[in-house]
This record gives C-alpha cells, sequence and structure tokens, in this order.
C-alpha cells in the first residue's frame, strides 16, 4: 500500500528565512514523488517530481526537493522564503510498480511572516 | 486557453437531488481522475480513467458514477446528494504514470 506523510500541519518561517516542509512516503516498489502547491480557492499546481536519477530535484518558483531513500523522505526546500509563497502545500507519491493514482498527503500550510 | 477545465464552479444543490460535474482537458492526456477535497483539505482519490476504461475504483459510494464519452472528458455524475458529500471535487489529467498531474480549478458542492 502506498502512503504519504506530512507531520507537520503549518509551517511559519519569516521571508528571507530558509524554508523546509516535510514529507516522509511509504512504498512497496520505486517511488513517483511529486509536490504540489493549493493557494486559496484554487487547484492545486505542479512544482516538482522526483522520478529517477539526481537526488536533489529543482522546480517552479526556485523550490527544489530532496529524495532520500535510506529515510523515505521527501522534503521541499526554498533558500530564502518569500510572502507570495504562502500557501498549501502537498505531497504525493505514486508506485512505479502499483497502480495509476497518485496519493497525497493531508497538506501542510505554509505561512511566510512578513 | 485552460488546459483543464471543470464546470461548474460552484454547485448549491438539496439532499436526494441528482447532479454533474463536467470535465474536459484539452492536453491530449490519456488519463484522467477525480479527487474529493474535504472541509479539512484532504485530498481522496475516486476514479482515475486510462483511455475510456476505469482503471481504479476506489471505496466510494456508488452513488458516484464516472461517466467518459471521449478521452478529453471525464463527467461525475452523483446520485441521491447527502450532506456528506459537501466538498470540492477536483479533475485532473495525466500523460503517463510518470507524468504529473494538472489539476482543473474544483467544483465546490455544497448539499444543503
Amino acid at each position: 500500500a502506498q502512503s504519504v506523510a506530512q507531520p507537520e500541519d503549518q509551517v511559519n518561517v519569516a521571508e528571507g528565512n530558509p524554508l523546509t516542509v516535510k514529507c516522509t512516503y511509504s512504498v512497496s516498489g520505486n517511488p513517483y514523488l511529486f509536490w504540489y502547491v493549493q493557494y486559496p480557492n484554487r487547484g492545486l499546481q505542479f512544482l516538482l517530481k522526483y522520478i529517477t536519477g539526481d537526488n536533489l530535484v529543482k522546480g517552479s518558483y526556485g523550490f527544489e526537493a530532496e529524495f532520500n531513500k535510506s529515510q523515505t523522505s521527501f522534503h521541499l526546500k526554498k533558500p530564502s522564503a518569500l510572502v507570495s509563497d504562502s500557501a498549501l502545500y502537498f505531497c504525493a507519491v505514486r508506485d512505479a510498480a502499483g497502480a495509476n493514482n497518485l496519493f497525497f498527503g493531508t497538506g501542510t500550510r505554509l505561512t511566510v511572516i512578513p | 486557453d485552460t488546459a483543464v477545465s471543470q464546470t461548474p464552479k460552484y454547485l448549491v444543490t438539496q439532499m436526494g437531488n441528482d447532479k454533474s460535474i463536467k470535465c474536459e482537458q484539452n492536453l491530449g492526456h490519456d488519463t484522467m481522475y477525480w479527487y474529493k477535497q474535504d472541509s479539512k483539505k484532504f485530498l481522496k482519490i475516486m476514479f482515475s480513467y486510462n483511455n475510456k476504461e476505469l482503471i481504479i475504483n476506489e471505496t466510494v459510494p456508488n452513488r458516484f458514477s464516472p461517466k467518459s464519452p471521449d478521452k478529453a472528458h471525464l463527467n461525475l455524475h452523483i446520485n441521491s446528494l447527502e450532506l456528506g458529500d459537501s466538498a470540492v471535487y477536483f479533475c485532473a489529467s495525466s500523460q503517463s504514470r510518470v507524468a504529473q498531474l494538472f489539476f482543473g480549478s474544483g467544483t465546490q458542492l455544497s448539499v444543503l
């Protein structure tokens, strides 16, 4: 069975500081991992994904994520947070050998404080 | 042009009614999905369709039925609406298993 955990419901960070949003996963095979962002009253927007290759993945709006197989983690990071980064962030996983659907974590609300 | 469009954006209805939400994608993708987001913002997969065939049917009530006239459309029909069906429903599509999903802007369903 596939699952995703986002241990923090809320993350607060000061503008200009680095930010991290945590994600751990569980799949039976190799994972396909994704990060999405949701702004108020909007659909989900794709940020980045890990399929294979380099463990450090760079995505939209200056975000990056590091795949760590031993820790089964895929934390989202950004070196310098902007107020406009405030949103709801979802981690998602798909089992490479399994079913076609994408399982989402429970979401982490990021607030960047001016 | 909107890549994944769903209508209506808002749907307010009475318990017991039947309603449909339409979804269209112009990306040429092979797979389409319906997700439900509840009041706590949890996202749950409901259905996915690949080349007009249902490939996943999660444990949702059979009052919910996906209908796909062609691979660019995946409509969601709901019979006998209940209060607990109130949520935001998102349509999405993807090109392949490794590709990201593209989401519509959501349909806010309120059952009174």
